[in-house]
């Protein structure tokens, strides 16, 4: 049962454009997200991040909104630049002594030049 | 300040062997997880280490195990390797601390390929 799920496998945009990436989650434990970026070959690098208190956050170009309600976030970027193309991953966990991140399957955003 | 560091990067076994993993996480850092990346179940929590105890665990067989070291540094094994588990490795580091602020740092990760 998958708990994070990133309904696009791809999403293509053009230089300068807003990129939109999408994640769904299930459970309603849930109370904090956050999305990372991963180059092949190397870790993920963590992006940015919200608390379920918040339907917002914001840094610089990267911004992530959470619509408890919907059980639904996402992440946009603006503007898209060609170094943004990575594999993009949701992730969330469970406030508490335990660290343990779901990850939603990823998105690959590639920026078209 | 360094990253997160995984060794080896790269290993090839063979079926039935076992295998051992490194993590070294960042300075300050006192939990220590450890994730399987493959195509088809993408990321997947294996282990969480804190204080030399393991704190919570994935649903992976017994064939996966852990520990922590005092200096925080951690290892995982696994033992009777299969053809499933080629993957990439991860490890992430995160500061423990109060309030929900406790964001993983993942390494370079160790690429098994089990042949």
């Amino acid at each position: 049962d998958q708990q994070v799920k990133q309904n696009s496998p791809s999403l293509s945009v053009q230089e300068g454009r807003i990129s939109i990436l999408n994640c769904d989650y299930t459970n309603s434990m849930f109370d904090y997200f956050l999305w990372y970026k991963k180059y092949p070959a190397e870790g993920p690098t963590f992006l940015i991040s919200i608390s379920s208190i918040k339907d917002k956050n914001e840094d610089g170009r990267f911004t992530v909104f959470l619509n408890k309600s919907a059980k639904h976030l996402s992440l946009h970027i603006v503007p898209s630049q060609p170094g943004d193309s990575a594999v993009y991953f949701c992730a969330a966990k469970i406030s508490g002594s335990a660290r343990q991140l779901t990850f939603g399957s990823g998105t690959q955003l590639t920026v078209l030049p | 300040k360094a990253g997160v560091t995984q060794t080896p990067r790269y290993l090839i076994k063979t079926r039935g062997q076992q295998v051992t993993l490194s993590c070294s996480p960042i300075s300050g850092h006192r939990s220590v997880s450890w994730y399987q990346q493959t195509p088809g179940q993408g990321l997947q929590f294996l282990f969480e280490y804190f204080s030399e105890t393991q704190r919570n665990k994935g649903n992976f067989p017994g064939r996966f195990s852990g520990r922590q070291f005092s200096n925080s540094r951690s290892e995982m094994n696994v033992s009777t390797l299969e053809l499933g588990d080629s993957a990439l490795y991860l490890c992430a580091s995160s500061l423990i601390g109060g309030g929900l602020n406790t964001e993983a740092f993942f390494g370079q990760g160790t690429r098994l390929t089990v042949v």
